[in-house]
């Protein structure tokens, strides 16, 4: 059974310090993993993905992730936060079967000036 | 590359109406999926086209439905239209089937069911 887990529903960090996004999945086979960015009314954004290459993934804006097979996490995380970060972020699974993915619950993202 | 076009950005229905959203995949994407968002369920999965066929269906009453043209452009349609409907409505396609290619999304259909 596939699932995505993200760890955090609000996160609130200051602008210029570190952003720290968490989310554990549970595949039967080996995942393509997703991140994704949702600004208030608007669709989703890819911002990096991790598709069996490099475990270390560098997406747009600053963010970048790292896959750990063994702890099934795909944390997306970023040096210094700006305040154009606030947002939703998802994190995505694709158990490569298909064309089926399965999407985290989301986590907000709050930058204070 | 033009990105995933949605049509039309706002809806406001009545109860047991019904409507039908559209959808514009990326110049050469294949595949289409639909999604609903609400705060409640968060992003929920309703089906998956490529090639003019149903690939895969999420959990959705009959009342939801869908298809796909041959230039890949693709359609929605709720009938009977119930208040828990109200969501934003998101497409995304991709360029073939399969896990690795990733999903881009149109800014959705935000519809209002009074």
């Amino acid at each position: 059974a596939q699932s995505v887990t993200q760890l955090d529903s609000h996160v609130s960090v200051s602008e210029g310090t570190p952003v720290l996004l968490r989310c554990n999945y549970s595949s039967s086979y080996s995942p393509s993993l997703f991140w994704y960015v949702q600004h208030p009314n608007k669709g989703l954004q890819l911002l990096l993905k991790y598709t069996s290459a490099a475990t270390l993934v560098k997406g747009i804006n600053g963010f970048e992730a790292e896959f750990k097979k063994s702890e099934t996490s795909f944390h997306l995380t970023k040096p210094s936060a700006h305040m154009s970060d606030a947002a939703e972020y998802f994190c995505v699974v694709n158990p490569n079967t298909g064309n089926q993915f399965y999407f985290g619950t989301g986590t907000s993202l709050t930058v204070i000036p | 590359k033009a990105g995933v076009t949605q049509t039309p950005r706002y809806l406001i229905k009545t109860r047991g109406q019904q409507v039908t959203l559209s959808c514009s995949p990326i110049s050469g994407h294949r595949s289409v999926s639909w999604y609903q968002q609400t705060p409640g369920q968060g992003l929920q999965f309703l089906f998956e086209y490529f090639s003019e066929t149903q690939r895969n269906k999420g959990n959705f009453p009959g009342r939801f439905s869908g298809r796909q043209f041959s230039n890949s452009r693709s359609e929605m349609n709720v009938s009977t239209l119930e208040l828990g409907d109200s969501a934003l409505y998101l497409c995304a396609s991709s360029s073939r089937q399969g896990g690795t290619a990733p999903l881009h999304f149109g800014n959705g259909t935000r519809l209002t069911v009074t």
